[in-house]
């Protein structure tokens, strides 16, 4: 069965380092979706993509964010300068098309940050 | 402010037993997602549902979404220990939402056997 898959599974890093963040979604999935749980939160939207371009963001995802397909299968999350509160776990998830399809998430990247 | 509400917290039922859980909105939901988080772990899809007074079933779990579209609930016939985790309601709340989800806080689900 297609999955989404997340590397790594944990990322430590010091404050100040930039992390990648890598997804690669379901195949035949158009839209792309980042989201971020910090511990014993709730899960927060960050942002979506479709067509190579953000289609919708959150007030959480600032200029310390970015996202990028570099190919045709990897989708990163870009964390600049990271802060002790960007530690949490990051997921990727991608639908066929958008609203009202499923919407299946990764496993997961714990970012820990030091 | 809180937009997607879960009752209750937390649950402990004895394996066997039904229950329900509760996922509710001020406003409009287009699209209510339920999903099964294990702690510290990925989200696993459970059902989908778009339209007023829509039910979906898998197995032992059934997934109810209200006419007013303000409301679902998840019911679990024959609680086993596999159920045990943490039940996540998300739901896109505007109508031209490309899919961001916006999530309750989760029931934690406790199944002894």
């Amino acid at each position: 069965e297609p999955e989404v898959t997340q590397t790594p599974s944990h990322q430590v890093t010091q404050m100040g380092q930039e992390v990648i963040l890598r997804c690669v979604p379901i195949s035949n999935h158009l839209y792309f979706y980042w989201y971020r749980q910090i511990l014993g939160q709730k899960v927060e939207f960050l942002v979506s993509f479709y067509n190579n371009e953000i289609s919708e963001k959150s007030e959480i995802f600032d200029d310390q964010f970015s996202v990028e397909r570099p190919d045709g299968s990897n989708f990163t999350l870009k964390i600049r300068s990271t802060k002790l509160e960007d530690s949490a776990m990051y997921f990727c998830a991608s639908s066929e098309q958008g609203a009202s399809y499923e919407q299946y998430f990764g496993p997961g990247t714990r970012l820990t940050v030091t | 402010s809180q937009e997607l509400e879960q009752s209750p917290q937390s649950l402990i039922v004895q394996e066997g037993k039904n229950l329900t859980i509760n996922c509710t909105s001020s406003k409009t939901l287009y699209g209510l997602y339920w999903y099964k988080q294990k702690y510290g772990e990925g989200l696993i899809f459970l059902m989908m549902l778009q339209k007023g007074g829509e039910e979906k079933s898998h197995e032992k779990i059934t997934a109810k979404l209200d006419e007013k579209k303000q409301q679902s609930s998840l019911h679990i016939t024959a609680s086993q220990p596999s159920h045990a985790g943490i039940y996540l309601c998300g739901a896109a709340l505007d109508a031209g939402s490309q899919g961001n989800l916006i999530f309750g806080k989760g029931t934690k689900l406790s199944v002894k056997p």
